[in-house]
């Protein structure tokens, strides 16, 4: 199947600092990235859609200033978290999806990454 | 809204077991479902996949099963073992590629 990476896989930082994820679709154009965020024991949940070249669109309740999400490629997309806090602490997943025929193809999973605001 | 439930929410088997997993979902309109399996600290491995015209789908051990009409699917799991402990995610696909997941099942195969 298709890989996804994300980088980095874990990442620690201070309060009110800013920190980037990445995902990168190693072996395939991904037309649509989605990223997903999932609090210990708890299923994942959606927190916005991208698409290549346009903005992103995000779920509810999930502030777009405080989640920056870029989608500049056909094979890469970042989240920052801006001004990060205690409660942003979390593991994040990205997908990634493609085209075939003009159907969107399923979506392909990143590793994920432990983020943990002190 | 589409809303999946999974039941149970841990379950622990000897190992050579046969179990079965439980997936219910609200809004009969879907694509698609599939079956994802997470190990701790780790992203989702795609385990099987159900498209909305599909019955079932085998691989290995496993057997996933689709009843759209009741909102129902199962993962059979046959002679389980312990490698196979891990949380077993069911997420179904409504408008485009959208996925809503439930909240998953803790499996356990204890040797």
């Amino acid at each position: 199947g298709a890989v996804v990476s994300q980088h980095p896989s874990r990442v620690i930082c201070k309060s009110g600092t800013s920190v980037k994820i990445e995902c990168r679709s190693l072996d395939f154009q991904a037309t649509t990235m989605f990223w997903y965020r999932q609090f210990p024991k708890q299923s994942l949940m959606l927190m916005a859609t991208s698409n290549e070249g346009s903005k992103a669109t995000y779920e509810q309740g999930v502030e777009k200033d405080k989640f920056l999400i870029n989608h500049a490629s056909l094979t890469l997309s970042t989240l920052t978290v801006t001004s990060a806090h205690p409660e942003d602490s979390s593991f994040y997943i990205c997908s990634a999806s493609g085209l075939a025929g003009g159907i969107q193809e399923t979506q392909y999973f990143g590793p994920g990454t432990r983020l943990l605001v002190l | 809204k589409q809303e999946v439930t999974q039941i149970p929410a841990a379950l622990s088997v000897p190992e050579g077991e046969n179990l079965v997993l439980n997936c219910s979902f609200t809004d009969s309109a879907i694509y698609n479902l599939q079956w994802f399996r997470q190990d701790p600290g780790k992203g989702l491995t795609s385990l099987l996949l159900i498209q909305s015209s599909q019955r079932e789908q085998t691989s290995g051990r496993l057997n996933a099963s689709l009843d759209k009409s009741s909102g129902r699917s199962t993962l059979y799991i046959a002679a389980s073992q312990p490698g196979d402990s891990a949380t077993y995610l069911c997420a179904v696909s409504t408008s485009g590629s959208r996925l809503t997941f439930g909240e998953g099942t803790q499996l356990t195969v204890n040797p």
